[in-house]
């Protein structure tokens, strides 16, 4: 299957520190996407990575992207309670144009204050 | 911004009736979509439509259908509802591109219960 996998599948972390997240896949790639949940809500786009980039930033987001590895992972940096949710990353297939996502399991972020 | 409208928050129906969930978008959006989430499973693919009237199956089409009557409003039937339809729905959309697959809007979910 091409549903990304992430890891680990729950953090818990003080307010302040910095909260990693990976996601692994196994086919290639046209780009990958990260998404966050808060409880009960639907979800909402963080940042999009395409295959030929490594890196990208959004504020305190930070996402890189090894497609040898086939893996990305998802940085934020100083966490704040309000980080608190479930992070989704999404791959979309090389066919590119319209191609569906598919949505990993997700990852339970809780930032303690 | 892009705003993503789903009928309601929450629904409880018996089993057996006709149910409909209705999503309205309104950034002019092509693509729209639902996903059924359950927890330990994810987000699923139900239903996708790339234009007024066009739908696609996606990877759970079983047990529904869908209907696209105008560009910016996309329901999601559930033509004799199940127990094991008791799950949160999301509706999304996106820009349609030639190139490339762009993020997705979604709307705040409707948790259905169907008892």
């Amino acid at each position: 299957s091409q549903q990304g996998e992430e890891d680990p599948q729950a953090l818990s972390i003080q307010e302040g520190e910095n909260a990693t997240m990976n996601c692994s896949y196994k086919t290639s790639i046209n780009n990958l996407q990260w998404y966050r949940q808060n409880s009960g809500r639907g979800l909402v786009h963080l940042i999009l990575i395409r295959s030929n980039e490594r890196e990208k930033h959004s504020g305190r987001l930070r996402v890189t992207l090894d497609t040898s590895k086939k893996s990305s992972s998802l940085l934020i940096t100083a966490s704040r309670a309000a980080d608190t949710a479930s992070y989704f990353c999404a791959t979309v297939l090389p066919a590119g144009a319209n191609s569906k996502l598919t949505f990993g399991k997700g990852i339970t972020l809780s930032v303690r204050p | 911004d892009v705003k993503v409208t789903q009928s309601s928050r929450y629904l409880v129906k018996r089993t057996g009736e006709k149910v409909f969930l209705e999503c309205v978008q309104d950034m002019d959006h092509e693509n729209m979509f639902w996903y059924r989430q359950d927890p330990g499973l994810g987000l699923r693919l139900i239903y996708f439509s790339y234009d007024v009237k066009m739908k696609e199956k996606g990877d759970i089409p079983e047990g529904y259908s869908v209907s696209r009557e105008k560009k910016e409003r996309f329901s999601l039937i559930l033509e004799s509802a199940s127990t094991n339809q008791t799950s949160m729905y999301l509706c999304a959309s996106s820009f349609l591109a030639l190139a490339e697959t762009y993020e997705q809007y979604f709307g705040p979910g409707t948790r259905l219960t169907v008892t």
